[in-house]
């Protein structure tokens, strides 16, 4: 089967920088990608990563092992509107995505 | 351009009744998605589209559920006989295969369906 952890909710004051982890395990492997969520909202891409390595948007960047299963979102210089949940998500064979639980980020003043 | 669409946004019915839920994805996205998720989850894959066919619909849950993409745009999702444990909000996305980043998706606002 497949399965992605990461911790379910992180507090952090404006202006800090927050990472959120994720360890998968699957059974093919077409890259880790992280969504944001905003209450009520709907999910919205923020990256994606197929190779082992640092991608970086931004304030955003994000962090993939394969060989550890392992990535992370690196959220920088935070704002309050990033106040949000995030999930990690694998894709599958179809493109379809597994999602984790998602983190709750609450950014405090 | 729009985005995805969903309508209804909200949907209460009764438990047993049968209720319809529809997505129109943005135009020219070939690859449509339907997700399922519920209070404190992540969005849980039901079904994917290629055009008009099905090409996976491993996730759906039971024979009660059923999509269909008859003219390659809209879809429509389909539940008979519901149960309480329906209750959740039915996300939509699309995508163009082979453009952008491989795993991005466009997200519709879904539409949160309360079974009673």
């Amino acid at each position: 089967g497949q399965s992605l952890e990461q911790p379910s909710e992180v507090t952090a004051v404006e202006g800090a920088i927050v990472q959120i982890n994720c360890t998968y395990q699957t059974s093919g492997f077409y890259g880790l990608s992280w969504y944001q969520q905003h209450d009520g909202g709907a999910p919205t891409f923020l990256s994606y990563n197929a190779l082992d390595g640092l991608e970086e948007t931004g304030r955003f960047s994000s962090f993939l092992s394969r060989s550890d299963s392992y990535g992370y979102l690196l959220l920088q210089e935070l704002q309050m509107k990033d106040s949000a949940s995030y999930f990690c998500a694998v894709g599958g064979s179809q493109g379809n995505l597994i999602f984790g639980k998602g983190t709750k980020l609450s950014v405090k003043p | 351009g729009a985005g995805v669409s969903q309508t209804p946004s909200n949907k209460v019915t009764e438990k047993g009744k049968y209720v319809e839920l529809r997505c129109d994805p943005i135009s020219g996205h070939t690859a449509l998605y339907w997700y399922r998720q519920s209070l404190g989850q992540g969005p849980e894959f039901l079904i994917y589209f290629q055009g008009t066919g099905a090409a996976d619909d491993s996730g759906l849950p039971n024979d009660r559920f059923f999509a269909v993409r008859p003219e390659g745009s809209v879809s429509t999702l389909k539940i008979q006989r519901t149960e309480r444990g329906d209750s959740a909000v039915y996300l939509c996305a699309s995508r163009v295969p082979g453009t952008g980043s491989d795993n991005e998706q466009f997200f519709g606002p879904g539409t949160r369906l309360t079974v009673l």
